[in-house]
């Protein structure tokens, strides 16, 4: 069974520039996160779809964070303007539905904003 | 509120046995996970826990709970230089309801000593 799949794997830009994170979860798999990890911190959660839904983007900073999953299997997340706070690596879950008890994650994008 | 603690730090020597800690907050998490983490990798879902346990082990690991003191330890027999990594402790937010979140402590950096 394929993993979660992540791309690009890196991504260096400067600040007030925009990037977009893409992610396709496991098949089959109906809820989707996007968690934040900050160097030296544990992962955070940024936003949670069920299908094409959002369940929960209360941590989302909606002001410059965007993502959408439109036809409930990938997922893009955006930044538009990026800050030097927004270093970090971009983790991407699956799990099969939201009652599910196991995430499975893929390999993250290492966001570096200079 | 929804907290998780963890040491940040922890060196054994290879064959010898590794515990590491953590402490939570939220008395109504149902499920309890570690998860690995090596350099540039995503995470790896090792092993959790349900609430109305207080031991699993599974091959070399044994996790233990203790809801009363709201701590759980992994505990890794005969570590070996492929254990090295950093080893986050997380608890299920809200499970069962509309959300089923990951909190995430902020790992704990295992060194094996050969």
């Amino acid at each position: 069974e394929a993993g979660v799949a992540q791309s690009p794997r890196y991504k260096i830009i400067e600040k007030r520039q925009s990037v977009a994170f893409w992610c396709n979860p496991i098949s089959g798999h109906a809820t989707l996160y996007w968690y934040q990890q900050i160097l030296g911190q544990g992962p955070k959660l940024l936003i949670q779809f069920q299908n094409n839904g959002v369940v929960d983007d209360s941590q989302l900073p909606k002001d410059r964070f965007s993502a959408e999953r439109l036809k409930g299997v990938d997922s893009t997340l955006k930044i538009q303007p990026a800050k030097l706070e927004d270093s970090a690596v971009y983790l991407c879950a699956s799990s099969l539905d939201r009652g599910s008890n196991e995430q499975f994650f893929g390999p993250g994008t290492r966001l570096t904003v200079l | 509120g929804e907290d998780v603690e963890q040491s940040l730090f922890l060196s054994v020597r290879e064959g010898d046995s590794s515990v590491i800690n953590c402490t939570y907050t939220d008395s109504s998490s149902t499920y309890l996970y570690w998860y690995k983490q090596e350099p540039g990798a995503g995470l790896q879902l090792l092993t959790y826990i349900f609430s109305n346990m207080d031991m699993k082990q599974d091959q070399r690991l044994t996790v233990l709970l203790n809801k009363k003191d709201k701590h759980l330890s992994l505990r890794i027999a005969d570590t070996q230089t492929g254990d090295s990594a950093i080893y986050f402790c997380a608890e299920i937010s809200n499970y069962g309801g509309a959300t089923n979140k990951l909190i995430f402590g902020t790992g704990t950096l295992l060194a094996v000593q050969p």
